[in-house]
């Protein structure tokens, strides 16, 4: 079973304007990272923020962590066509010295040009 | 290109047959993973490897599925008497030794008929 729930499961929006994408896990994490991945090919890392962490940034990429409600935000600034993909949270869980990732179902994010 | 590769990318097969997958992580990654993606959902952990050593197998990894990794380099996934419950899209990743990220492949799409 995955441990974490992505809301919404699908989100069309403007181009230009912000998309706001949750996470919620059960569990006990050491971080979680977000991955995007284009329709039918393989994932891309884009950010991981550690359980001490509250808030971190890449270029128009803003994560959010909130370990009291076992949450996590993504939110794309300025969004570009190109957004468009399947972006999904996931969580560690250790195994043997590694890290096994628990993914989300994911949200579709659309950008309309 | 120095990242994760897969192949084949598409495979299709009828049911019963056996399918091999094949993965090459990045150079000097010791660790990783397979996962499988259906459609709709997020990943799922199957199988982690540290160097040739299989450390962990997911309950999804029945006795139909072998994975291996002889010289710690590349590692091969096996399906055998395939069923259309496999079909899927079955996902490699690889690790640094102290890395959290986990750089993906493209994926290899089975299809059972």
């Amino acid at each position: 079973s995955q441990q974490g729930e992505e809301d919404p499961q699908a989100l069309s929006i403007q181009e230009g304007e912000n998309a706001t994408m949750n996470c919620s896990y059960k569990t006990s994490i050491n971080n979680l990272q977000w991955y995007r991945q284009n329709s039918g090919r393989g994932l891309v890392h884009l950010i991981l923020i550690r359980s001490n962490e509250r808030e971190k940034h890449s270029g128009r990429l803003r994560v959010t962590l909130d370990t009291s409600k076992k949450s996590s935000s993504l939110l794309i600034t300025a969004s570009r066509a190109a957004d468009t993909a399947s972006y999904f949270c996931a969580t560690d869980w250790e195994i043997q010295g590694a890290q096994k990732l628990v993914f989300g179902q994911g949200t579709r994010l659309t950008i309309n040009p | 290109d120095t990242g994760v590769s897969q192949n084949p990318r598409h495979k299709i097969t009828k049911r019963g047959q056996n399918v091999t997958f094949r993965c090459d992580p990045i150079s000097e990654h010791n660790r990783l993973y397979w996962y499988r993606q259906t459609l709709g959902q997020g990943p799922e952990f199957l199988t982690y490897f540290q160097n040739e050593a299989q450390l962990e197998k997911s309950r999804l990894l029945s006795d139909r599925f072998s994975a291996e990794r002889p010289k710690g380099s590349f590692s091969t996934l096996e399906i055998q008497r395939t069923e259309q419950g496999d079909s899927a899209m079955y996902l490699c990743a690889s690790s640094q030794p102290l890395g959290d990220e986990q750089f993906f492949g493209p994926g290899t799409r089975l299809t059972v008929l």
